[in-house]
């Protein structure tokens, strides 16, 4: 099984609204990230969980708050975010190092988020 | 500060004929380069990729060439295929104190493969 879940796929929701991103993979990985994408723009990096812990937060926002409840789980809890905030959210893991045959990422095939 | 860049946003090519999508970088201390492809509403999927240590990998129609020196990469598809035709993004990978990986993506290039 080499294939990361995201769910859902589409989600809109008001400024005031709490929502959360579901991705899921069972390829024994044991850092998985977060990245955000806007339209013609590359994905950008926002969290990296390594081993369920919090290894890398790149500035964002507190509206986004990551979780890793176990090692093949990651959420990403939205609350108050704003219009600027809609993207294409992606997921992704990867086995922690550096070593060919090892380094690539898997990524899931994105939430679209719609803030209105 | 964009660290990777791709400076061609597209690129057009006839089937059958050799693709070159390149990019450049900033920073000496990546550990590895990779490149993926990226079609509509799909997340991106991984070609192929290069140690920091070597200036060739071939898998099958892709190459991909590292010249440290002038701090660039490119990717090579022969024969370029209608298939092949999708955005495609350069990405380098390096450790980080945390002792994870970061990946820095580039700003891709959108191929498009003529039949």
């Amino acid at each position: 099984d080499t294939e990361v879940t995201q769910t859902p796929k589409h989600l809109v929701m008001g400024m005031t609204n709490k929502k959360s991103l579901k991705c899921e993979q069972h390829m024994g990985h044991r850092a998985m990230y977060w990245y955000k994408q806007k339209a013609k723009k590359p994905p950008e990096l926002m969290f990296v969980y390594s081993y369920e812990k919090l290894s890398i937060n790149e500035s964002v926002p507190s509206r986004f708050s990551p979780e890793c409840p176990n090692s093949s789980l990651l959420n990403l809890h939205l609350h108050a975010l704003q219009p600027e905030d809609s993207a294409l959210y992606l997921c992704a893991s990867s086995h922690n190092r550096a070593r060919s045959s090892y380094n690539e990422q898997f990524f899931g095939p994105g939430t679209r988020l719609t803030v209105l | 500060d964009q660290q990777v860049k791709q400076n061609s946003p597209s690129l057009s090519v006839q089937e059958g004929r050799i693709s070159i999508l390149n990019c450049d970088y900033t920073n000496s201390m990546f550990d590895y380069f990779l490149w993926y492809k990226k079609y509509p509403a799909e997340g991106p999927t991984f070609l192929i990729s290069i140690s920091s240590i070597k200036d060739k990998n071939e898998d099958g129609r892709f190459t991909v060439f590292l010249n440290k020196s002038a701090k660039h990469l490119s990717l090579h598809i022969v024969p370029s295929q209608p298939g092949d035709s999708a955005v495609y993004f350069c990405a380098a990978m390096r450790g980080t104190t945390s002792g994870t990986y970061k990946y820095i993506f580039g700003t891709g290039t959108r191929l498009k493969v003529l039949a």
